[in-house]
């Protein structure tokens, strides 16, 4: 079973508010981390696929960071709007097509 | 392409009744997911399938939970005999069939569960 973490398990932060959060994961046999976004009533939405160990990928406001030797990645969210409210998920892919979720981290945006 | 197709949205049923979700993947999608959302345990992987052939299904609770993939355009989630712990949404999810684990995952709607 792997282990996936993510942390905080929630936040809330006020609009304007740059924020980050975690996600750990196993750094032997490293093949890609996934990021998810996941509103409410929603479903599981894909943000980014990193798999090369300091890349950094951005989406408008959203950026995130890859450290494959550690096991980590970083997503960070800059001035906070209402509408990025949401449970951000990480996923990490235990053989070529299984991917094992971390718990996520629920975000509010307070405007 | 309309995205990942589930149905139905919602259901209720009362314990011990059969229940059979749908799910459509994308066309074109050669791997088709089966996913389980509880507030206990996350989102967890139940089955997947490889060009209708399924591949793994360590993630399936008990013998009262099957699936079947008799197309590229169609599958299957059936629980019978129901029960209340079954209650929770099911994802479907499919991606393309592409060499390594890069492949993003297409996710539907979700089948709300409520088993009385």
């Amino acid at each position: 079973i792997l282990n996936v973490e993510q942390s905080p398990q929630s936040l809330h932060v006020q609009e304007g508010d740059s924020t980050n959060f975690t996600c750990s994961f196993p750094s032997s046999n490293f093949y890609a981390l996934h990021w998810y976004r996941w509103e409410t009533a929603k479903s599981p939405e894909a943000l980014f696929v990193m798999t090369l160990n300091g890349d950094e990928k951005k989406k408008g406001r959203i950026s995130a960071t890859l450290n494959t030797k550690e096991g980590y990645s970083y997503l960070y969210i800059k001035g906070s709007q209402p509408e990025d409210s949401a449970t951000y998920l990480c996923a990490f892919p235990g053989s070529a097509r299984q991917l094992t979720f971390g718990s996520g981290t629920q975000l509010t945006v307070l405007p | 392409d309309a995205g990942v197709i589930q149905s139905p949205r919602h259901e209720v049923t009362e314990m011990g009744q059969e229940v059979t979700l749908r799910c459509k993947p994308i066309s074109g999608h050669d791997y088709l997911f089966w996913y389980r959302q509880t507030m206990m345990r996350g989102l967890e992987l139940l089955i997947y399938f490889n060009n209708n052939v399924p591949i793994d299904d360590s993630g399936m609770p008990e013998d009262r939970f099957s699936a079947k993939m008799p197309n590229a355009s169609f599958s299957t989630l059936k629980i019978q005999p129901s029960e209340p712990r079954d209650s929770a949404v099911y994802f479907c999810a499919s991606s393309l069939d592409r060499v390594g684990s890069t492949d993003t995952q297409y996710f539907g709607p979700g089948t709300r569960l409520t088993v009385l």
